[in-house]
């Protein structure tokens, strides 16, 4: 699993709550991603890093924050948490541009 | 983001056939392609890539192929294993060199 690790690995979480997802990583790998995996959409990005500090959004942004306060460990939370954020959530890291991303292990989250 | 998608959803081959599953891309600026494959379960993991000055490449087992003209890639598995059962997608790199997107992934069934 290229020493990442996701954590919780399984949540369920009432709706209007915050959740926080985490990611570490072990590669001193410089871009992390988050993306959400949901049936008929495949993988799409949340967010990602190119940096400590250093956030952008990616296509479905909306609902999510993230924090990189380390190089290993990059956070997202989900502020108030909906049903439609009902999905599985994977950390991505890669060493550079046009390099393959390395996955975690996955985090299903459950908003009822 | 960018339209990366799958012919078939499903795939079912008999054991010691090979197998091809395709994948349709809409960005003619893409220049870098990598193939994932998910277990039930499990993040993805990468199969094998190539980039946009390259046509064919082959690992072991498993050859993609680049036709830029139609703008197409597709994955060829030789022999099939039972192991070889799971979901494959192929993902697109922006121009950024950092943004992966992904198609909807086409499920393999390998019949024993």
């Amino acid at each position: 699993d290229a020493g990442i690790t996701q954590s919780p690995r399984h949540k369920v979480t009432e709706t209007g709550t915050p959740v926080t997802l985490r990611c570490h990583q072990t590669e001193n790998h410089r871009y992390m991603y988050w993306y959400r995996q949901d049936p008929g959409h495949g993988l799409r990005l949340i967010h990602y890093s190119y940096g400590v500090k250093d956030t952008d959004k990616g296509e479905v942004s909306d609902g999510y924050s993230v924090s990189r306060s380390k190089t290993e460990d990059f956070l997202l939370t989900l502020e108030s948490a909906t049903s439609s954020q009902t999905s599985v959530y994977f950390c991505a890291i890669t060493m550079g541009s046009y390099t393959e991303a390395f996955f975690g292990q996955g985090t299903r989250l459950t908003v009822v | 983001g960018e339209n990366v998608g799958l012919h078939l959803p499903t795939l079912s081959v008999q054991e010691g056939d090979n197998s091809i599953i395709n994948c349709a891309y809409s960005n003619s600026a893409s220049d870098y392609f990598i193939w994932y494959k998910q277990e039930s379960g499990k993040g993805p993991q990468f199969i094998i890539d190539i980039r946009s000055n390259m046509d064919k490449r082959q690992g072991q087992r498993v050859t993609v192929l680049l036709n830029k003209t139609v703008k197409h890639l597709s994955l060829q598995i030789a022999a099939t294993q039972p192991g070889d059962s799971a979901v494959y997608f192929c993902a697109e790199i922006g121009a950024s060199g950092n943004q992966f997107y992904f198609g909807t992934g086409t499920s393999l069934t390998v019949i024993p």
